[in-house]
């Protein structure tokens, strides 16, 4: 099986700072890979999918890159809404997929 | 609008068996691999199970494997998550989602969850 670590698991920022989460995978997975946000009590929300695209509807601060196995989302300029946690998912295996253990994003 | 509601969530003992709903609109429901994903209390996202639009492959992760069964219904544009042998460690909030190809079949539309605990 395919597994995801993400890293850092808590990251501490202020509004207007550039931030950026990895994941790894533990081989290849291609492009295959998603982030999704999530904030408390609520389903999460897809951000980027196949690595680098962008959701219709979600803010261009919001970018992401990487292939094969070291991925990276990045927020340009941090805002409010955007303190939550964030999951990469990978979806290379044929239907057996896999979620990173989580990044949350905290007020500094 | 395009939504899924699950539904079914309960408080059930160790070793016993619950039965997951969730419900498609606004969209063909047919035309859709569909996903459940948990998430247990303070813990992150677990993906359980997925289903083939046509029902005739499903997929599950190695922890629920022989336990759980997805299955789905076309005609009523439901997706079911049958559940046996239940352990305290299922405890969670499970989601419904579809899984859109659109977005390289990643889940897009979730539904708000519906609670499962497992507890004596």
């Amino acid at each position: 099986d395919i597994q995801m670590t993400q890293s850092p698991s808590t990251l501490s920022a202020s509004v207007g700072d550039r931030v950026t989460i990895t994941c790894r995978a533990s081989q290849s997975i291609n492009s295959w890979l998603a982030w999704y946000q999530q904030k408390p009590g609520k389903a999460p929300n897809l951000l980027i999918y196949k690595a680098t695209s962008l959701k219709s509807g979600v803010p261009s601060r919001f970018g992401g890159s990487g292939s094969g196995t070291d991925f990276t989302l990045t927020i340009s300029s941090l805002q409010p809404d955007d303190f939550a946690t964030y999951y990469c998912q990978q979806y290379n295996s044929y239907s057996l997929y896999t979620f990173g253990q989580g990044t949350k994003v905290e007020i500094k | 609008e395009v939504q899924v509601v699950e539904s079914g969530g309960a408080l059930v003992q160790p070793g016993g068996s619950l039965k997951l709903s969730c419900a498609a609109s606004g969209f063909t429901f047919s035309n859709f691999w569909m996903t459940w994903v948990r998430q247990a209390p303070g813990k992150g996202l677990e993906w359980v199970a997925n289903i083939k639009k046509d029902g005739s492959e499903k997929f599950y992760v190695d922890s629920v494997k022989g336990r759980f069964t997805i299955s789905r219904d076309n005609a009523k544009n439901s997706l079911y998550l049958q559940m046996n042998s239940l352990r305290v460690e299922d405890t969670a909030v499970y989601y419904c989602a579809r899984d859109d190809p659109g977005y390289g079949d990643t889940p897009d539309v979730w539904g708000k969850g519906t609670t499962v605990t497992v507890s004596s």
